[in-house]
């Protein structure tokens, strides 16, 4: 069974400031991607960023990068220049490809992030 | 625009009480899902559906029902028989198999007990 943790219950930045959330996965696939998720204080889910697991290159969304580690089964989510907007519960997620269909999304229990000014 | 509508975003219910939670989307998905959020637990899977006419059970599927008649709805019952209700619900969708993975949310429900 696959699962995804993320060790950091609640972390807290300062404004223009960057950070690390963490997360580690637990497969025996070799195809499947990964997503982080954020769910500010609205409550929408919304995603982040998207890492294929057979790409080696780090997914970078602006403000937002991966460290992907695929034999450490690892992937962080580092955001730079942290704003106040950025405070949310954020999600790490995994999904296994086989073969042209897809099992179903798991999710971390999540890290709340708190930016302060 | 397109996207996910869930109704009602705040809901009261009884003890012994059914209650049924809406989750509409106008994207063209073909796979919708129910995740039920509790502080500390993340999302959990409560029951999926990748195709009209069919559902699964996800990992916590007791207490629950649902039906998919169309493509664009798939309402979660939540029955007298779930132990505890109270809790913040959301529905997501799929574009379907072949596609990425990355699910479109809702803004959620929140059930609420007395």
């Amino acid at each position: 069974a696959q699962t995804v943790t993320q060790s950091q219950p609640e972390m807290s930045v300062q404004e223009a400031e960057t950070v690390t959330l963490s997360c580690t996965y637990d497969t025996s696939e070799n195809n499947y991607y990964l997503f982080w998720y954020k769910q500010p204080p609205s409550r929408q889910m919304i995603l982040v960023i998207r890492q294929e697991a057979y790409k080696q290159q780090n997914a970078t969304e602006n403000r937002f990068s991966v460290n992907f580690q695929k034999a450490a089964k690892s992937f962080s989510l580092k955001i730079s220049d942290s704003q106040l907007g950025d405070t949310a519960m954020y999600f790490c997620a995994f999904i296994a490809n086989y073969g042209g269909s897809q099992g179903n999304l798991i999710f971390g229990k999540g890290t709340k992030l708190s930016v302060k000014p | 625009d397109g996207g996910i509508t869930q109704s009602p975003k705040y809901l009261f219910r009884k003890e012994g009480q059914n209650v049924t939670l809406s989750c509409e989307q106008n994207l063209n998905h073909d796979a919708m899902y129910w995740y039920r959020q509790d502080p500390g637990q993340g999302l959990r899977l409560i029951y999926y559906s990748q195709i009209v006419n069919d559902f699964q059970k996800g990992d916590i599927a007791e207490g629950y029902s649902v039906s998919r008649e169309k493509k664009e709805s798939f309402p979660l019952t939540v029955t007298s028989a779930q132990k505890n209700p109270t809790a913040f619900y959301l529905c997501a969708s799929r574009a379907g198999q072949g596609s990425v993975g990355e699910l479109f949310f809702g803004e959620g429900s929140r059930l609420t007990v007395l």
